[in-house]
């Protein structure tokens, strides 16, 4: 079964960069993924996306970040990871990369023999708190 | 972006009752696929969130029968038809169909 390892540092000082990465194991990452994708949630908040790479190569960013993070995957290191930078304290959050799945298959409805099914973000890392602050 | 907005933000419940909780979008979430990206997930205390629903009305592996997502369009409704205490946490709608993904603000359940 996959399994993401989500991980990097603590504590960065504000004006920084942070580096996380997320470790897939339990399988290969090039396997019937929809995307790979980060999360985060601020102290005592709900959930805010912070972008996505597709499996067609491409990659999404939150508007509110997106100067400011990049998103990159190894696929012969089988993980991804997020690049934020200059960070802020608004910035602190625990930080969840996670796994949305799919499967190709026949779609009646526009009558697609290829299309590319999605199946939910079903695989999560267990969160990286981070904390910015000087 | 979408706008996902839930309701109600606090949901206390007795065990044995039903549950429901709304989300809605400020946009159609139905793709000319003829699906509505729109997923469930669920945050229970001191664990990372996962997924109930995705499309709106399929149910992730493992998920009990006693979830059940519903609705199309812009209004969605995941219902909990007999509450458990394993129920207690924080409710998400999320619409992906957008590449810029939004969630809704959250459901509190607790148990009464």
């Amino acid at each position: 079964q996959l399994q993401l390892q989500d991980s990097g540092p603590r504590l960065v000082k504000p004006s920084e960069t942070v580096y996380l990465t997320c470790s897939v194991s339990g399988g290969s990452m090039s396997s019937n993924y929809y995307y790979w994708g980060w999360i985060r949630q601020p102290p005592g908040r709900g959930l805010e996306w912070i972008g996505s790479i597709y499996y067609t190569g491409s990659t999404y960013y939150n508007s509110s970040l997106k100067s400011r993070v990049t998103i990159s995957l190894d696929r012969s290191q089988n993980q991804f990871s997020l690049q934020l930078t200059p960070v802020i304290a608004a910035d602190t959050a625990v930080y969840y990369c996670a796994g949305a799945f799919g499967y190709r298959g026949y779609n009646p409805i526009i009558n697609d023999k290829n299309y590319y099914f999605y199946q939910g973000m079903s695989v999560w890392g267990q969160g990286t708190a981070v904390i910015v602050s000087s | 972006d979408i706008v996902m907005t839930q309701s109600p933000l606090s949901l206390p419940v007795t065990p044995g009752e039903p549950a429901s909780i709304s989300c809605r979008s400020n946009q159609s979430l139905l793709h000319v696929s003829g699906y509505n990206y729109l997923d469930w997930y669920v945050q229970k205390p001191g664990q990372s969130p996962q997924l109930l629903i995705y499309l709106a009305s399929s149910r992730a592996s493992g998920v009990p029968d006693r979830l059940t997502g519903s609705g199309s369009g812009t209004d969605f409704t995941l219902k909990i038809s007999r509450v458990e205490a394993e129920d207690v946490g924080v409710y998400y709608c999320m619409q992906g169909l957008q590449t810029s993904i939004t969630f809704g603000q959250g459901t509190r359940l607790e148990i009464k």
